[in-house]
């Protein structure tokens, strides 16, 4: 069965700095990887998504993540935080053989400090 | 556009009663999935409707059933509430969403259900 597993529950940065959460995923086939976000009292939003297409996927707000399946990871990067980054970060992967069913990590709180 | 909208926001209720949550999904989408995310862990999927039928469904016992409308809008009924059913609820929504999983899912900002 497929899985994620989010290696830090919690990342402090300072603004300006690089962000770096990490994930690993467990699964059988190809997986369909995703970021998503979620700020307190909102929704979540999509960050980012592998298809397959290309293994350096960029994002929204200037977020990326990189593919490798050498190594079973899908971090999600960023070269500068900013006090808006601050929030709960989920890596996703979708069910394999069973439509479109979202299995999400634990999430990773993200904070930024000025 | 609106969104992906839920109501109520909150809702309190004792163990042993029936609750109902509603979603309205985001204009143009047909297919509504329904997740538990209880408080500091990642969101758990219950279930999906597509065309009025319950297409997928996650590891929930049948206290959990659901419906979708002809409007493509959707209802989360849970009954015979225990404690351990004191979560955010989360309705997503999307666009064929049984068969194209790169269909962006939109996420309502959920309700919170206290079981006491």
């Amino acid at each position: 069965a497929q899985s994620v597993t989010q290696l830090d529950s919690h990342v402090s940065v300072s603004e300006g700095t690089p962000v770096l959460l990490r994930c690993n995923y467990s699964s059988s086939y190809s997986p369909s990887l995703f970021w998503y976000v979620q700020h307190p009292n909102k929704g979540l939003q999509l960050l980012l998504k592998y298809t397959s297409a290309a293994t350096l996927v960029k994002g929204i707000n200037g977020f990326e993540a990189e593919f490798k399946k050498s190594e079973t990871s899908f971090h999600l990067t960023k070269p500068s935080a900013h006090m808006s980054d601050a929030a709960e970060y989920f890596c996703v992967v979708i069910r394999e053989r069973a439509g479109t069913a979202l299995i999400f990590g634990k999430g990773t709180t993200l904070s930024v400090s000025s | 556009d609106a969104g992906v909208t839920q109501s109520p926001t909150h809702l309190i209720k004792t163990r042993g009663q029936q609750v109902t949550l509603r979603c309205s999904p985001k204009s143009g989408h047909d297919t509504v999935s329904w997740y538990q995310q209880a408080l500091g862990q990642g969101p758990q999927f219950i279930f999906q409707y597509y065309e009025e039928e319950e297409r997928q469904r996650g590891n929930f016992p049948d206290r959990f059933s659901g419906h979708q409308f002809p409007n493509y809008s959707s209802e989360l009924n849970v009954n015979a509430l225990l404690l351990g059913d004191s979560a955010l609820y989360l309705c997503a929504s999307s666009f064929r969403g049984w068969d194209a999983p790169y269909n962006e899912q939109f996420f309502g900002p959920g309700t919170r259900l206290t079981v006491l």
